[in-house]
Protein backbone atom coordinates (compact mmCIF):
# COMPACT_ATOMS: atom_id res chain seq x y z
CA UNK A 1 0.00 0.00 0.00
CA UNK A 2 1.96 3.27 -1.00
CA UNK A 3 -0.05 5.91 0.44
CA UNK A 4 0.68 9.31 -0.89
CA UNK A 5 3.32 9.08 -3.38
CA UNK A 6 5.21 12.49 -4.39
CA UNK A 7 7.90 12.94 -7.11
CA UNK A 8 10.61 14.12 -7.69
CA UNK A 9 11.63 14.09 -3.49
CA UNK A 10 14.14 17.17 -4.50
CA UNK A 11 14.60 19.49 -7.58
CA UNK A 12 16.73 23.15 -8.29
CA UNK A 13 15.24 24.97 -10.66
CA UNK A 14 16.47 28.50 -12.16
CA UNK A 15 13.99 31.35 -11.27
CA UNK A 16 11.80 31.66 -14.50
CA UNK A 17 11.58 27.86 -15.18
CA UNK A 18 8.34 25.46 -15.06
CA UNK A 19 7.67 22.60 -13.35
CA UNK A 20 5.20 19.95 -12.02
CA UNK A 21 5.04 18.57 -8.56
CA UNK A 22 3.26 15.14 -8.58
CA UNK A 23 1.10 13.43 -6.44
CA UNK A 24 -0.51 10.62 -5.98
CA UNK A 25 -2.74 8.33 -3.80
CA UNK A 26 -3.95 4.65 -3.92
CA UNK A 27 -6.52 5.34 -1.54
CA UNK A 28 -9.22 6.21 -2.72
CA UNK A 29 -9.33 9.25 -0.69
CA UNK A 30 -11.94 12.45 -3.01
CA UNK A 31 -10.21 15.01 -0.80
CA UNK A 32 -6.61 16.01 -1.42
CA UNK A 33 -4.31 19.33 -0.68
CA UNK A 34 -1.46 21.32 -1.23
CA UNK A 35 1.00 22.42 1.71
CA UNK A 36 4.41 24.36 1.53
CA UNK A 37 6.63 24.03 5.00
CA UNK A 38 8.79 26.94 5.61
CA UNK A 39 11.16 27.14 8.80
CA UNK A 40 9.94 28.94 11.37
CA UNK A 41 6.30 28.95 9.87
CA UNK A 42 4.88 25.41 9.90
CA UNK A 43 2.55 24.33 6.88
CA UNK A 44 0.54 26.17 4.56
CA UNK A 45 -2.19 25.17 2.12
CA UNK A 46 -1.47 26.19 -0.90
CA UNK A 47 -4.54 24.89 -3.17
CA UNK A 48 -7.02 21.98 -1.83
CA UNK A 49 -9.76 19.64 -3.99
CA UNK A 50 -13.13 18.10 -3.04
CA UNK A 51 -12.89 15.88 -6.04
CA UNK A 52 -12.28 15.34 -9.21
CA UNK A 53 -12.68 18.41 -11.18
CA UNK A 54 -13.44 20.82 -8.36
CA UNK A 55 -10.42 23.03 -6.99
CA UNK A 56 -10.19 25.60 -4.75
CA UNK A 57 -7.90 27.39 -3.30
CA UNK A 58 -5.82 28.00 -0.14
CA UNK A 59 -3.54 30.57 2.84
CA UNK A 60 -0.89 30.87 0.11
CA UNK A 61 -2.25 30.11 -3.86
CA UNK A 62 -0.24 33.03 -5.48
CA UNK A 63 2.40 31.11 -8.04
CA UNK A 64 0.87 28.07 -8.14
CA UNK A 65 -1.85 26.47 -10.41
CA UNK A 66 -3.67 22.88 -9.67
CA UNK A 67 -5.63 20.43 -11.66
CA UNK A 68 -7.82 17.41 -10.48
CA UNK A 69 -8.48 15.48 -13.76
CA UNK A 70 -8.85 11.56 -11.01
CA UNK A 71 -9.09 11.16 -8.03
CA UNK A 72 -5.99 9.65 -7.54
CA UNK A 73 -3.49 12.51 -9.49
CA UNK A 74 -3.66 16.35 -8.41
CA UNK A 75 -0.43 17.88 -9.65
CA UNK A 76 0.50 21.33 -8.43
CA UNK A 77 2.29 23.59 -11.35
CA UNK A 78 4.69 26.55 -10.96
CA UNK A 79 4.49 28.40 -14.21
CA UNK A 80 7.28 30.93 -13.34
CA UNK A 81 9.42 29.78 -10.53
CA UNK A 82 10.59 32.35 -8.00
CA UNK A 83 13.03 32.44 -5.33
CA UNK A 84 10.63 32.82 -2.93
CA UNK A 85 9.15 29.44 -3.95
CA UNK A 86 11.68 27.67 -2.69
CA UNK A 87 10.19 25.44 0.50
CA UNK A 88 9.44 21.65 1.06
CA UNK A 89 6.32 21.40 -0.82
CA UNK A 90 4.12 17.83 0.91
CA UNK A 91 0.83 16.64 -0.28
CA UNK A 92 -1.94 15.04 1.58
CA UNK A 93 -5.15 12.74 0.71
CA UNK A 94 -8.35 12.68 3.48
CA UNK A 95 -11.11 10.67 3.59
CA UNK A 96 -13.98 12.76 4.07
CA UNK A 97 -16.56 13.95 5.41
CA UNK A 98 -15.14 14.67 8.76
CA UNK A 99 -15.64 11.86 11.77
CA UNK A 100 -13.94 9.50 14.17
CA UNK A 101 -12.21 8.20 11.14
CA UNK A 102 -10.65 11.39 9.36
CA UNK A 103 -7.19 12.34 9.29
CA UNK A 104 -4.73 13.40 6.11
CA UNK A 105 -2.33 11.30 4.93
CA UNK A 106 1.06 12.78 3.83
CA UNK A 107 3.32 11.56 1.10
CA UNK A 108 7.01 12.64 1.82
CA UNK A 109 7.54 15.95 0.21
CA UNK A 110 9.31 17.61 -2.26
CA UNK A 111 12.24 19.85 -1.88
CA UNK A 112 12.33 22.44 -4.18
CA UNK A 113 15.51 25.12 -4.29
CA UNK A 114 14.26 28.18 -6.72
CA UNK A 115 18.36 29.83 -7.98
CA UNK B 1 -9.65 32.24 10.54
CA UNK B 2 -8.84 29.24 12.76
CA UNK B 3 -4.98 29.96 13.82
CA UNK B 4 -2.88 28.11 16.11
CA UNK B 5 -0.25 29.10 18.49
CA UNK B 6 2.76 26.76 19.62
CA UNK B 7 4.93 28.84 22.13
CA UNK B 8 7.78 26.79 22.37
CA UNK B 9 10.11 26.60 19.37
CA UNK B 10 12.50 24.33 20.69
CA UNK B 11 12.37 22.20 23.72
CA UNK B 12 15.28 20.17 25.36
CA UNK B 13 14.48 17.35 28.00
CA UNK B 14 16.09 13.94 29.25
CA UNK B 15 15.56 10.75 28.52
CA UNK B 16 13.02 9.08 30.73
CA UNK B 17 11.69 12.75 31.83
CA UNK B 18 8.11 13.82 30.86
CA UNK B 19 7.20 16.23 28.22
CA UNK B 20 4.38 18.44 27.48
CA UNK B 21 4.01 20.39 24.33
CA UNK B 22 1.53 23.46 24.51
CA UNK B 23 -1.12 24.45 21.51
CA UNK B 24 -3.75 26.86 21.75
CA UNK B 25 -5.53 27.32 18.79
CA UNK B 26 -8.49 29.86 17.89
CA UNK B 27 -11.78 28.64 16.23
CA UNK B 28 -15.41 29.53 16.10
CA UNK B 29 -16.84 26.37 16.47
CA UNK B 30 -15.79 22.79 17.90
CA UNK B 31 -12.25 22.57 16.37
CA UNK B 32 -11.19 19.08 14.66
CA UNK B 33 -7.53 19.23 16.46
CA UNK B 34 -4.24 17.31 15.61
CA UNK B 35 -0.69 16.43 16.42
CA UNK B 36 1.70 15.21 13.63
CA UNK B 37 5.49 14.55 13.98
CA UNK B 38 8.27 15.02 11.59
CA UNK B 39 11.54 13.44 11.65
CA UNK B 40 13.98 15.07 9.77
CA UNK B 41 13.36 14.43 6.06
CA UNK B 42 10.66 12.80 6.33
CA UNK B 43 6.63 13.60 6.19
CA UNK B 44 4.21 14.18 8.84
CA UNK B 45 2.70 10.92 10.58
CA UNK B 46 0.04 11.08 12.87
CA UNK B 47 -0.14 11.00 16.59
CA UNK B 48 -3.25 11.67 17.82
CA UNK B 49 -6.87 13.50 16.94
CA UNK B 50 -9.36 14.79 18.53
CA UNK B 51 -13.25 15.19 17.29
CA UNK B 52 -15.39 14.92 20.24
CA UNK B 53 -16.49 13.45 23.35
CA UNK B 54 -13.82 12.14 25.71
CA UNK B 55 -11.83 15.02 25.99
CA UNK B 56 -8.82 13.34 27.07
CA UNK B 57 -6.88 11.25 23.88
CA UNK B 58 -4.69 8.75 23.40
CA UNK B 59 -2.46 8.14 20.46
CA UNK B 60 0.36 6.66 19.25
CA UNK B 61 4.15 5.76 20.98
CA UNK B 62 2.47 6.59 24.07
CA UNK B 63 1.33 9.65 23.64
CA UNK B 64 -1.82 11.52 25.01
CA UNK B 65 -3.28 15.20 24.25
CA UNK B 66 -5.74 16.46 26.47
CA UNK B 67 -8.51 18.88 25.01
CA UNK B 68 -9.36 22.11 26.74
CA UNK B 69 -12.44 24.31 25.62
CA UNK B 70 -12.10 26.75 28.25
CA UNK B 71 -8.22 27.23 28.02
CA UNK B 72 -8.27 27.10 23.92
CA UNK B 73 -5.82 24.38 24.31
CA UNK B 74 -4.74 20.50 22.96
CA UNK B 75 -1.50 19.92 24.48
CA UNK B 76 0.65 17.22 24.51
CA UNK B 77 1.95 14.98 26.78
CA UNK B 78 4.28 11.61 26.90
CA UNK B 79 5.17 10.56 30.56
CA UNK B 80 8.66 9.25 30.23
CA UNK B 81 10.58 10.09 26.79
CA UNK B 82 12.69 7.84 24.84
CA UNK B 83 15.75 9.11 22.43
CA UNK B 84 13.70 8.45 19.22
CA UNK B 85 10.79 10.76 20.23
CA UNK B 86 13.66 13.81 19.11
CA UNK B 87 11.36 15.26 16.19
CA UNK B 88 9.70 18.38 15.24
CA UNK B 89 6.11 18.34 16.33
CA UNK B 90 3.29 20.01 14.60
CA UNK B 91 -0.34 20.92 16.10
CA UNK B 92 -3.04 21.25 13.67
CA UNK B 93 -6.85 22.33 13.53
CA UNK B 94 -9.23 21.64 10.52
CA UNK B 95 -11.37 23.80 9.38
CA UNK B 96 -15.08 23.26 9.21
CA UNK B 97 -15.29 19.73 10.62
CA UNK B 98 -12.46 18.58 7.99
CA UNK B 99 -9.11 17.44 7.94
CA UNK B 100 -8.04 18.29 4.58
CA UNK B 101 -7.58 22.11 5.41
CA UNK B 102 -5.33 22.36 8.07
CA UNK B 103 -4.03 24.67 9.65
CA UNK B 104 -0.65 24.12 11.31
CA UNK B 105 0.94 25.84 14.44
CA UNK B 106 4.92 26.76 13.57
CA UNK B 107 5.89 23.51 15.51
CA UNK B 108 8.05 22.59 17.94
CA UNK B 109 11.65 20.48 18.19
CA UNK B 110 12.08 18.71 20.35
CA UNK B 111 15.49 17.60 21.65
CA UNK B 112 16.14 14.34 23.92
CA UNK B 113 19.78 14.31 25.77
CA UNK B 114 20.94 10.96 27.52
Amino acid sequence: NAGVTQTPKFQVLKTGQSMTLQCAQDMNHEYMSWYRQDPGMGLRLIHYSVGAGITDQGEVPNGYNVSRSTTEDFPLRLLSAAPSQTSVYFCASTLEPGGLGTEAFFGQGTRLTVV
Amino acid sequence: AQSVTQPDIHITVSEGASLELRCNYSYGATPYLFWYVQSPGQGLQLLLKYFSGDTLVQGIKGFEAEFKRSQSSFNLRKPSVHWSDAAEYFCAVGAHGTASKLTFGTGTRLQVTL
